[in-house]
Order: C-alpha cells, then sequence, then structure tokens
C-alpha cells in the first residue's frame, strides 16, 4: 500500500462548480498535512496546509482533515479555468521535515 | 529574495556519463531535500539533509550522491548517469525546527539521459 495515495483523474468540473480533491495516507502519526498546485511544466507551489481536524478555509480553498479515517480533501469553489493544474497531497510524518507525496490529481476545468 | 535556486535548468546527457545538479537556498533553513518526479509518480524522495553535516537517503537513492556543502547549498550527483534517471528532478528547502513547515521548491531541473 502506497503511504500517500490519490485519484489520478483527470478530475473534469464545469466552470463554477466545486471541484472536491481527495487524499488517504496511510501512516497513523502523521501531524501535518498539505495541497500543493502544480501547473504544466513548472514547480509545486503551496496553496493549503492543516494540521487538526475539521475545515480550514482560505479564500475559494478548503482543506478538510479527519485523522481517524485518516483522510484529507481540498474543496475548490467557484472553479476557474485557472485552477486546471495538478494537485498533489503531501504528508509530513516525522521529526525531519521531510514529505511524502501522492501521485496527484489533474484537474480540468472547462469554460 | 531568491528562495530555492536550482542549476541547470536543462540537460541532456549521454549513458556513462557524470554531472551535478545544484541547488542553493536563501530562507536559513535547516533541511534540504532533492525529489525526482515521472509522469504518474507524483513527487519521490532521493536524499535530504537534515541539518548541515547529515545527510540520509530517501525512497530512491540509488545511482546518486549528495553533499551538504554548507547551510544554504545542497548538491545532487549522478556519477555514472543512466537512461532511468532521465526525470525532472526538485530541490526544496524546509524549517525542520518548525513542526509544520512545508517545503518551498526550486524551478526544478529537467535532465534526459540518452
Amino acid at each position: 500500500q502506497k503511504e500517500v495515495e490519490q485519484n489520478s483523474g483527470p478530475l473534469s468540473v464545469p466552470e463554477g462548480a466545486i471541484a472536491s480533491l481527495n487524499c488517504t495516507y496511510s501512516d497513523r502519526v502523521s501531524q501535518s498535512f498539505f495541497w500543493y498546485r502544480q501547473y504544466s511544466g513548472k514547480s509545486p507551489e503551496l496553496i493549503m496546509s492543516i494540521y487538526s481536524n475539521g475545515d480550514k478555509e482560505d479564500g475559494r480553498f478548503t482543506a478538510q482533515l479527519n485523522k481517524a479515517s485518516q483522510y484529507v480533501s481540498l474543496l475548490i469553489r467557484d472553479s476557474q479555468p485557472s485552477d486546471s493544474a495538478t494537485y498533489l497531497c503531501a504528508v509530513n510524518t516525522g521529526n525531519t521535515g521531510k514529505l511524502i507525496f501522492g501521485q496527484g490529481t489533474t484537474l480540468q476545468v472547462k469554460p | 529574495n531568491a528562495g530555492v535556486t536550482q542549476t541547470p535548468k536543462f540537460q541532456v546527457l549521454k549513458t556513462g556519463q557524470s554531472m551535478t545538479l545544484q541547488c542553493a537556498q536563501d530562507m536559513n533553513h535547516n533541511s534540504m531535500y532533492w525529489y525526482r518526479q515521472d509522469p504518474g509518480m507524483g513527487l519521490r524522495l532521493i536524499y535530504y539533509s537534515a541539518s548541515e553535516g547529515t545527510t540520509d537517503k530517501g525512497e530512491v537513492p540509488n545511482g546518486y550522491n549528495v553533499s551538504r556543502l554548507n547551510k544554504r547549498e545542497f548538491s545532487l550527483r549522478l556519477e555514472s548517469a543512466a537512461p532511468s534517471q532521465t526525470s525532472v528532478y526538485f530541490c526544496a528547502s524546509g524549517d525542520r525546527d518548525r513542526s509544520y513547515s512545508p517545503l518551498h521548491f526550486g524551478n526544478g531541473t529537467r535532465l534526459t539521459v540518452t
């Protein structure tokens, strides 16, 4: 079993809709969770971080964490074509600071 | 404030050639990392340096060596390149002393081995 799993997609949503991206992880001691956005040919950029159970909102983005279910998700409200990218889920599992990444979910927002 | 800087941006090698990828950060971070990214594989950790003077293997270290030259610089060396090392390489840095610190990435090096 991979340590961090995401559906590779592509996930296709119409402009203005809510996009829901999901991620599961295997290490129960994981403490911090991150969502990165990566445009084609570019480097990953951090868009959300979450450390406690529940929801965290930042503009059109909401991260949700459920440690009991080992599940973290990212909701993008009012999706825009500029949101079309690959979204990487990353989990910090120790005190070395290293992140374990899922394979990424490709999001396509159709105008 | 440049963040994380990687050189070169592109490189083509023949099988058996060697090269060093350079990485420098100006954010005063303790920890630095080298990842590779292949289609459909996400980011896989090659080596990391949790602090100056230490290095450790990640998930896919075979065929690579690293040097943490000082707090700012962390290089990745391919001693004898193989076609399987064709990939995009990302350097990253983070503040390990902050429990919830994200990683900051460089712009990547696109390496092709023929």
